[in-house]
Order: structure tokens, then sequence, then C-alpha cells
């Protein structure tokens, strides 16, 4: 257990529809970050927050936004859904920038999306 | 920008064996992390293994070691006596040490077969 926390674990929605994906990181993590994986493909980073602030930006759509509440948890938002937005999307956490702790990420269990 | 190159997407092995899965990286920093995640069927994403850039001596956690090879920008990992249980994907990443972002940047995965 990596003490990252995604709900739901399993969502089936349609085209068009509008989704939110939760995340509560570990205890005393700072950052979040949000990765999506297609089938088959890697991991493609997406967003990340730090302690409530947007710190960085990947190949997130425009059609997705995402905030970090001042508890620390994240939402991810996927709106106008399309096919091609069937993915898993994970969650990690780290304590923030630099080294504490061996650097590494901390991920949750994702966020299985299927839009139909 | 930092990238990950595995150029293996695909390997076997028979139970008990050693296999070596390749990665290289591109950067310019001089300070960073490098990281195995191991993915399996259940899709968790594990950490499997760290370096830092700073530490000459390989990294070694039980049955898995890397060769961090830093001029040369590469860094791979042996898995000895392979277990049916190892069999996943495997991705290499690579994490900046600090800065205005350290988001982990993974490359595009090894899948692993064991072969009893």
């Amino acid at each position: 257990d990596s003490g990252v926390t995604q709900t739901p674990k399993h969502l089936i929605t349609a085209t068009g529809q509008r989704v939110t994906l939760r995340c509560s990181p570990r205890s005393g993590d700072l950052s979040v970050y949000w990765y999506q994986q297609s089938l088959d493909q890697g991991l493609q980073f997406l967003i990340q927050y730090y302690n409530g602030e947007e710190r960085a930006k990947g190949n997130i759509l425009e059609r997705f936004s995402a905030q970090q509440f001042p508890d620390l948890h994240s939402e991810l938002n996927l709106s106008s859904l399309e096919l091609g937005d069937s993915a898993l999307y994970f969650c990690a956490s780290s304590v923030g920038g630099g080294l504490a702790r061996g650097g590494e990420l901390f991920f949750g269990e994702g966020s299985r999306l299927t839009v139909l | 920008a930092q990238t990950v190159t595995q150029s293996q997407p695909e390997m076997s092995v028979q139970e008990a064996e050693t296999v070596t899965l390749s990665c290289t990286y591109d950067t310019s920093e001089s300070d960073y992390y490098l990281f195995w995640y191991k993915q399996p069927p259940s899709r968790q994403m594990i950490l499997v293994i760290r370096q830092e850039a700073y530490k000459q001596q390989n990294a070694t956690e039980n049955r898995f070691s890397v060769n961090f090879q830093k001029a040369a920008k590469s860094f791979s990992l042996k898995i000895s006596d392979s277990q049916l249980g190892d069999a996943a994907m495997y991705f290499c990443a690579y994490r900046n040490y600090g800065g205005a972002t350290n988001k982990l940047i993974f490359g595009t995965g090894t899948l692993l077969a064991v072969q009893p």
C-alpha cells in the first residue's frame, strides 16, 4: 500500500460527459502528479501541483483541468469526453520539490476510465 | 528536455535465470534520480530500485541491481534468479534533483515474460 488513495477505481461513462477523479496523497506529501496511461502506452505526465499551486503542465488537454485543495487532496476533471480519453489515470505524490525520502513518487492504484 | 529511452519492447527469461533490461536517458543536469518501476498485470506502479546520480556505487535491492554508467547515460536493470512473479512491464524513469518541477519522466517500458 503506497498510501496514495484514488477514487473511483473504475468508471464507465459516455462520450460528451464529464467526470471527476479524486486523489488523496500520502500523509505529509505536498506534491501531487497526474499521469495518463492509455492502452499499451507509457505514462504521460499531465500536471503537477505543489501545496495548492500548479507547478508544471505536461500533455494535458484543454478539456481537462485539475486542482489541489487546502487539505492537499487533488481532483482531475475531464470534460467533453471522447473515446480516446479511455485510459488509466494515475495520481502520485511526493514530499515536494527536491530530495526528501529518496525522491521517488508514490503511485495510487489508478482510476480506470472507459468512455463508450 | 530530458528523455528516457527503452529500446527493448519485450524480453523473455527462463525462471531462475538472469535478465538485463536496458535504459538510456538524456539530460544536461548533473544531479538527478533514476528509477525502475514495475507494473504487473494489476497495473499498480511499484518502485523496484532507485539510483541517485551523485552516487558512484550501483544500487542493489535483493535480486535487483543496476548498472549505472553516468558518462554514457545508461541505466540498466539486472534481475537475478528470475521468478514467475517478476513478469511485468518495467519502466525506467528519470527525475530532476530539484528545480521548478521534478516530474517523473518515463520510458516506453519493457514487457518481461518469465518462462517456467
